[in-house]
């Protein structure tokens, strides 16, 4: 079984969706959790992070993190073309030291 | 130039050559990471340095041997790969290894 298991898509919605991405992890020792996005042909940038369980909120953009059901959501609202990319799930024991990575998700959102 | 940058972009290699990734950062980090990235598989990390030292080996096959000669520039020198190397490698850089890591745009290798 691997640590963290994402979908790797393509998930396609129309402009204005509400997007879902998933993880879920196995290691009941993750503490943090974070979101990176990927375009094509860059490096993937730091999205949000979360500690523990719970939501937080940036903008367009909610994670969530359920512990108890090791399964965490990045929620985007009102989504935009500009959305589109891959979508990575990284988490640790401890802050940004050993992050263990998910497959990433595709996310095509078209005009 | 900004952040961190990578080159080349694009390498294409024959299993018998010998060649070098190149890595660097502009935001005066201290630790600096390779990192392979397959198709439909999770980031894998390859190496961390710290202070310009070694600090994490993955269990990477010799053919990689990274170097850190400060604390700005890495480098993976190449040779005799297999096809299965073939993948995007990220460089990355944080402040001590415990910083929110700052990922390149890569290096996409691919081995013939």
């Amino acid at each position: 079984q691997k640590e963290v298991e994402q979908d790797p898509g393509p998930l396609s919605v129309p402009e204005g969706a509400i997007v879902s991405l998933n993880c879920t992890y196995s290691n009941s020792a993750f503490q943090y959790f974070m979101w990176y996005r990927q375009y094509s042909r860059k490096g993937p940038e730091l999205l949000m992070y979360t500690y523990s369980s719970g939501n937080k909120e940036d903008g367009r953009f909610t994670a969530q993190v359920d512990k108890s059901s090791k399964y965490i959501s990045l929620f985007i609202r009102d989504s935009q073309p500009s959305d589109s990319a891959t979508y990575l799930c990284a988490m640790s024991e401890a802050g940004f030291q050993k992050l263990v990575f998910g497959t990433g998700t595709r996310l095509l959102v078209s005009p | 130039e900004t952040g961190v940058t990578q080159t080349p972009r694009h390498l294409v290699m024959g299993m018998t050559n010998k060649k070098s990734l190149k890595c660097e950062q502009h935001l005066g980090h201290n630790a600096m990471y390779w990192y392979k990235q397959s198709a439909k598989k999770p980031l894998e990390l390859m190496f961390v340095y710290s202070l310009e030292e070694r600090v994490e080996n993955n269990s990477v096959p010799s053919r990689f041997s990274p170097e850190c000669p400060n604390s700005s520039h890495l480098f993976l020198h190449l040779h005799t790969l297999q096809p299965e190397d073939s993948a995007l490698y990220l460089c990355a850089s944080s402040q001590f290894t415990s910083g929110e890591q700052y990922f390149g745009p890569g290096t996409r290798l691919t081995v013939t």
